[in-house]
């Protein structure tokens, strides 16, 4: 079954870290690009960070500069996304996404809270 | 960045009304747009992508048209199941952007 599923999400203190897992089943990161998109809590779809299937390409919003590191481990098909400096707004749902010639494969998400 | 704005941000109609949601862009990037449909507690689910091709399995009361910088979704007649949030979505570039999203709820 073609799948993602992310993991590692909770709740954690600001100025803390955190390391999400998307797990892909079903396919090869080959020749697909890698998103993470969140969602605060009432809010709409905001793009986080992307990277090409070869760590070639790497790109990140403004928002997360510096303080975030997506990357990958293609002998195992898994996409993490490193979160380092967390603050109470990096609090959302964060979903990871295929973009292979279209944006076609998206996980169920999970919850970060940023709180003391 | 592309910047992409959707109109309007709530709709308020009834079923077998005739909706239509709308997203214009700052830049032109020809068809690399797709249009989502959200439910609470939901991920996005993908409808439309490159502008006009429907996702296999969606209805045929779903369309999407338009090119460059305007684009619209359009539900034909619209069912109880349709009531949710709805995302326009650029992706010609690796910096993706999404539309503000547009609420569709019972009139």
């Amino acid at each position: 079954q073609v799948q993602l599923v992310e993991s590692g999400g909770g709740v954690v203190q600001p100025g803390r870290s955190l390391r999400l897992s998307c797990a892909a089943s079903g396919f090869t990161f080959n020749g697909s690009a890698m998103h993470w998109v969140r969602q605060a809590p009432g809010m709409g779809l905001e793009w986080v960070t992307v990277t090409s299937y070869d760590g070639t390409h790497i790109h990140y919003a403004e928002s997360v500069k510096g303080r975030f590191i997506v990357s990958t481990d293609n002998s195992k098909n898994i996409l993490y996304l490193h979160m380092n400096s967390l603050r109470p707004e990096d609090t959302a749902v964060y979903y990871c996404a295929r973009d292979f010639s279209s944006p076609d494969l998206w996980g169920q998400g999970t919850l970060v809270t940023v709180s003391s | 960045d592309i910047q992409m704005t959707q109109s309007p941000s709530t709709l308020s109609a009834s079923v077998g009304d005739r909706v239509t949601i709308t997203c214009r862009a700052t830049q032109s990037f020809s068809d690399w747009l797709a249009w989502y449909q959200q439910k609470p507690g939901k991920a996005p689910k993908l409808l439309i992508y490159k502008a006009s091709t429907l996702q296999s399995g969606v209805p045929s009361r779903f369309s999407g048209s338009g090119s460059g910088t305007e684009f619209t979704l359009t539900i034909s007649s619209l069912q109880p199941d349709d009531f949710a949030t709805y995302y326009c979505h650029q992706y010609s570039t690796y910096l993706w952007t999404f539309g503000q999203g547009t609420k569709v709820e019972v009139k």
